[in-house]
């Protein structure tokens, strides 16, 4: 168990639709990150959010947005959702700015 | 463009003989480098870094060597238990970016 929480664990919605999945960081950490990671394909770095703010934006479609609120938890929001959206996110921390990050069990999304 | 490289998708190692994992990148400004190891239903687990001032990098039965001029990273596992059987990813960054890149992995199965 790292530490890190994600919820929903799965979730199941419809093209057009939008969701939000949610990331608890592990205590005391700081930064937060989010992936994607698409069938065959590596994690994909969507974006990172540090004590609130936003620090790095990876390949993150402008359908998608994030946020830190001052609990440290994430969200990070999904709009417009297409087939292709679909996809485990992965949710990580890490006590600064940069190092080793402990990842979360991930969300599976699944968009019909 | 992947410019991080996992070239060898699976690999098999007999039970207490070494494993190694290799990793190819491309961009040479990337200076920090990780490993991590992912187990089915489950987030990454952060294993081992290793920054590019150094050329190896040891944690117990782990050790990572880097090899700047041919831009390539190897995790050395010794000896393989199999426990170890996982996924197998290495991630690279530019100091000061916070952005990961991430290969596709390698799948290491250690048999008993």
């Amino acid at each position: 168990d790292s530490g890190v929480t994600q919820t929903p664990k799965h979730l199941i919605t419809a093209t057009g639709q939008r969701v939000t999945l949610r990331c608890s960081p592990r205590s005391g950490d700081l930064s937060v990150y989010w992936y994607q990671q698409s069938l065959d394909q590596g994690l994909q770095f969507l974006i990172q959010y540090y004590n609130g703010e936003e620090r790095a934006k990876g390949n993150i479609l402008e359908r998608f947005s994030a946020q830190q609120f001052p609990d440290l938890h994430s969200e990070l929001n999904l709009s417009s959702l297409e087939l292709g959206d679909s996809a485990l996110y992965f949710c990580a921390s890490s006590p600064g700015l940069a190092g080793g990050q402990f990842f979360g069990p991930g969300t599976r999304l699944t968009v019909l | 463009d992947q410019q991080v490289k996992q070239n060898s998708p699976s690999l098999s190692v007999q039970e207490g003989r070494i494993s190694i994992l290799n990793c190819d990148y491309t961009n040479s400004m990337f200076d920090y480098f990780l490993w991590y190891k992912k187990y089915p239903a489950e987030g990454p687990t952060f294993l081992i870094s290793i920054s590019s001032i150094k050329d190896k990098n040891e944690d117990g039965r782990f050790t990572v060597f880097l090899n700047k001029s041919a831009k390539h990273l190897s995790l050395h596992i010794v000896p393989s238990q199999p426990g170890d059987s996982a996924v197998y990813f290495c991630a690279a960054s530019i100091s000061g970016t916070y952005k990961y890149i991430f290969g596709t992995g390698t799948r290491l199965k250690v048999l008993a």
